[in-house]
């Protein structure tokens, strides 16, 4: 069945540090979307990318889609300690309509 | 909008005893999913359904697990008998169909 790797499984930066969590998967995906976990907390969305190549941004956040469309990548510039929780990727797989696929999620850890 | 609703928040329970995980999804949202997240395990999958009607009962673990939808605005998960490897935190999600999926406050689910 189809995987979705992301690394690292942890992270812990300085405060004003940049960031990146990589999500690579076993298969080609319709689309992949992102989600924000606060310790103690529920996934909430962040974004879903759909083109081949595509790069969105929200203000200090970048996400981009792979060409070939089984990579992924979050880039935080100038991390906050609000920032801090786990990040996931999640795969459409495409044939399996609305059901996702998550990454194991990477853990961002901000020091002040 | 009130967001995805869950009920209870927390459970404890006892060994042998059956559990009910309540949902109410969002409005307007055609697709339910039922999540549950461990340390060991992740954010896992159980069963998503699509105008009400279950798609994906793929990672519901054993027979001891069921779902159902009985009409757009709610959803039950049932384990009978629980067992103490089902103690995890139970999320609810729903979206419309492709789109970002919206998850609620969760159940968190501690069976001795």
């Amino acid at each position: 069945g189809q995987q979705v790797m992301q690394i690292p499984q942890y992270q812990h930066v300085q405060e004003g540090e940049d960031f990146t969590t990589y999500c690579n998967s076993s298969t080609t995906l319709s689309n992949i979307q992102w989600y924000k976990q606060r310790p103690g907390g529920h996934p909430v969305f962040l974004i879903q990318l759909v083109k081949s190549g595509e790069v969105k941004k929200q203000k200090r956040l970048t996400f981009q889609f792979g060409e070939a469309k089984k990579n992924s990548s979050l880039h935080i510039t100038a991390t906050q300690t609000t920032d801090v929780g786990t990040y996931f990727c999640a795969g459409h797989g495409g044939t399996s309509y609305g059901k996702l696929t998550f990454g194991q999620g990477t853990i961002l850890t901000v020091h002040p | 909008d009130a967001g995805v609703i869950q009920s209870p928040r927390h459970e404890v329970t006892e060994m042998g005893q059956e559990v009910t995980l309540r949902c109410k999804p969002i409005s307007g949202h055609n697709s339910l999913f039922w999540y549950r997240q461990t340390m060991m395990r992740g954010l896992e999958l159980l069963i998503y359904f699509n105008n009400n009607v279950p798609i994906d009962d793929s990672g519901m673990p054993e027979d001891r697990f069921s779902a159902k939808m009985p009409n757009a605005s709610f959803s039950t998960l049932k384990i009978q008998p629980s067992e103490p490897r089902d103690s995890a935190v139970y999320f609810c999600a729903s979206s419309r169909s492709g789109q970002g999926q919206f998850f609620g406050p969760g159940t968190r689910l501690t069976v001795l």
